[in-house]
């Protein structure tokens, strides 16, 4: 499974966009980019994945660069029931693979 | 649709006592299952790792066992608690790539 790079802390205005970026120059031609977030005291909840184009949700979009050594989860308006701790995870194609969680970027959105 | 199933949801357990969480999913059929814990204030591990009814990978070697008795059904046991096995215990399903989680189980071992 391809390495992640993180921030491990963000801060993001209230009703701003918070664009977390996620290095994973390792990452095999195979692998989609898959985001959870974990809200604290919860389990983690799936937000978006994609493998080489851009996606949108109504959650979230997600960009990835042409070379996908690197992605951006962006959250267009972010609010305070958005803070969580966010996770980077590349992932094999497939039913099978183990679900890795790295230490992921703690988002906290401020009034 | 899909739903996961994990209890109890807090547990204080003495240490040396036996152990066993369970976890079933509905709606779906041979399902990849994992069960994770997450110590306080650190990150998720992973424990263990089921593609399929018996077939069990264990990630990081401890006390805990994990068993796959049915195909929505996965048990993870220990047969004496340490105090180390605090922790948030999650369980997860997934059919391809998305997973999704249990609410989990907060063990306090005293």
């Amino acid at each position: 499974d391809a390495k992640t790079t993180q921030p491990p802390s963000m801060d993001c205005a209230e009703g701003r966009a918070a664009n977390l970026p996620c290095n994973h120059s390792t990452i095999s031609g195979n692998e989609y980019v898959y985001w959870y977030r974990q809200i604290h005291s919860q389990g983690p909840q799936y937000i978006i994945h994609g493998l080489k184009n851009n996606e949108t949700n109504e959650m979230a979009s997600l960009i990835i660069t042409e070379d996908r050594k690197s992605s951006t989860l962006i959250l267009p308006h972010a609010t305070l029931r958005d803070t969580a701790v966010y996770y980077c995870i590349p992932h094999g194609s497939g039913n099978t693979g183990k679900l890795i969680f790295g230490q992921g970027t703690t988002l906290q959105v401020k009034p | 649709s899909q739903t996961i199933h994990q209890w109890p949801a807090t547990l204080v357990q003495p240490v040396g006592s036996p152990l066993s969480l369970e976890c079933t999913v509905e709606g779906t059929s041979n399902p990849n299952l994992y069960w994770y814990r997450q110590a306080a204030g650190r990150g998720l591990q992973l424990l263990f790792y089921s593609v399929g009814i018996g077939q069990i990978s264990s990630e990081v070697p401890q006390n805990l066992s994990a068993s796959r008795p049915q195909d929505r059904q996965f048990i993870l046991s220990s047969k004496k608690l340490l105090l180390s096995d605090s922790g948030f215990y999650l369980c997860a399903w997934s059919v391809g790539r998305k997973a999704f989680f249990g609410q989990g189980t907060r063990l306090t071992v005293v």
